[in-house]
């Protein structure tokens, strides 16, 4: 039962376009969404958040979109640079979750070419 | 200012042998967690643990899965007998409370080979 899926596994944009990923949720009680980047042999690193008080967050050219009702949420890179090219993870959290346990998504493979 | 540490950061153990991984978290961290990741695919959470503590093990297999973060030293995730489908990169992650703002700080992972 996958509570968190990344439907698409890869997405490659040319430099300077937006690149768009997409997460889809499924359990309610989830009150916090992170997103993750991971580079090959190293560890997620954080990249943004958004409380599912807000409906969008903003961080540089980093945006976060969280749609409670349709149980959505997006990352919006403008303008895509080749360094973006990388696994981002969704990942959430919620009160029925003990501590900071994530669960996150199968990650989305964005390759930006120059 | 030193991240969470892992090591080994690659395991190479046949089957039957006992695999141990260890992590160290970040600096005045005291929760860790403990994730798998089978290739091509997402993180799963395994064991969320305090000091001497283990809050949450929902995601560790019921056999040959140990997990412990004693008062002193690091936390160590323990695999015996292990099997070839327990090759994965294992990623301990810290934070400093429980509930803050929800970010975990991530180890580079540790990559098991099972032969």
């Amino acid at each position: 039962d996958q509570q968190v899926k990344q439907n698409s596994p890869s997405l490659s944009v040319q430099e300077g376009r937006i690149s768009i990923l997409n997460c889809d949720y499924t359990n309610s009680m989830f009150d916090y969404f992170l997103w993750y980047k991971k580079y090959p042999a190293e560890g997620p690193t954080f990249l943004i958040s958004i409380s599912s008080i807000k409906d969008k967050n903003e961080d540089g050219r980093f945006t976060v979109f969280l749609n409670k009702s349709a149980k959505h949420l997006s990352l919006h890179i403008v303008p895509s640079q080749p360094g973006d090219s990388a696994v981002y993870f969704c990942a959430a959290s919620g009160l029925d979750n003990a501590g900071n346990m994530l669960t996150f998504g199968g990650g989305t493979r964005l390759m930006v070419k120059p | 200012n030193a991240g969470v540490m892992q090591n080994p950061r690659h395991l190479v153990r046949r089957r039957g042998q006992e695999a141990r991984l260890r992590c160290s978290p970040m600096k005045g961290h005291s929760h860790v967690y403990w994730y798998r990741q089978l290739p091509e695919e997402g993180l799963k959470f395994m064991v969320y643990l305090q000091k001497e503590n283990i809050i949450d093990e929902s995601g560790m297999p019921k056999e040959r899965f140990s997990a412990e973060f004693p008062k002193e030293g690091p936390s160590i995730l323990r695999i015996q007998q292990v099997v070839r489908g327990d090759s994965a990169a294992y990623f301990c992650a810290s934070t400093p409370a429980d509930r803050n703002t929800g970010e975990l700080f991530f180890g580079e992972g540790s990559r098991l080979t099972v032969l």
